[in-house]
């Protein structure tokens, strides 16, 4: 079962735009992680945001997280070229435990 | 700098045979992680340790096992392959959190693409 559900699925941007990736989740979490993955690659871990945070930044990159709706967003400001990859959210499941669960991924695809 | 190894990048085997996918983490991280990613499903989780010789079942088992005999090296076995095991096989390890049971950033290895025909 996955946990993430990130929305949209796709989203294709024009350089310098800003982009927003959504995540909704089932389950009360511990903590709510955002990944990144270049074609083929493996994940880099981008921001890790707690239940009792409501948002975190880091670079251009701004995470909030509504507990309460359990939805997060990611946003990237100043959009680049080289930010063409696959965004994933991900948790813990609800379990508790050690478990990274993972969503689907939205595809961003930045137009120079 | 972190690292997380696996052992091939590409590998083509034929249904029926028995595939080692191996995972080597220099962290000193005592979780590690086998995922599966196919298109469309994004990452789904086969198996996961959180000590040497501990594992605990992912979301998809079915058809794989692992083995864990040193803390530092994750195995993930196909008993016997079969063509709808084709895929990218993700492994990555993560630290315990200090606070007890909670998951913490994942460093992922490169993906090993299976082909099974």
């Amino acid at each position: 079962s996955q946990q993430g559900e990130e929305d949209p699925q796709a989203l294709s941007i024009q350089e310098g735009e800003n982009a927003t990736m959504n995540c909704s989740y089932k389950t009360s979490i511990n903590n709510l992680q955002w990944y990144r993955q270049n074609s083929g690659r493996g994940l880099v871990h981008l921001i890790l945001i707690r239940s009792n945070e409501r948002e975190k930044h880091s670079g251009r990159l701004r995470v909030t997280l509504d507990t309460s709706k359990k939805s997060s967003s990611l946003l990237i400001t100043a959009s680049r070229a080289a930010d063409t990859a696959s965004y994933f959210c991900a948790t813990d499941g609800g379990t508790g435990g050690f478990k990274t669960i993972f969503g689907a991924g939205t595809r961003l695809f930045v137009k120079a | 700098d972190v690292k997380v190894t696996q052992s091939s990048r590409y590998l083509v085997k034929r249904t029926g045979e028995k595939v080692f996918l191996e995972c080597v983490q220099d962290m000193d991280h005592e979780n590690m992680f086998w995922y599966r990613q196919d298109p469309g499903l994004g990452l789904r989780l086969i198996y996961f340790s959180y000590d040497v010789k501990m594992k605990e079942k992912g979301d998809i088992p079915e058809g794989y096992s692992v083995s864990r005999e040193k803390k530092e090296r994750f195995s993930l076995i196909l008993e016997s392959a079969s063509t709808n095991q084709t895929s990218m096989y993700l492994c990555a390890s993560s630290e315990q959190h200090s606070g007890g049971r909670m998951n913490t950033e994942a460093f992922f290895g490169q993906g090993t693409r299976l082909t099974v025909v």
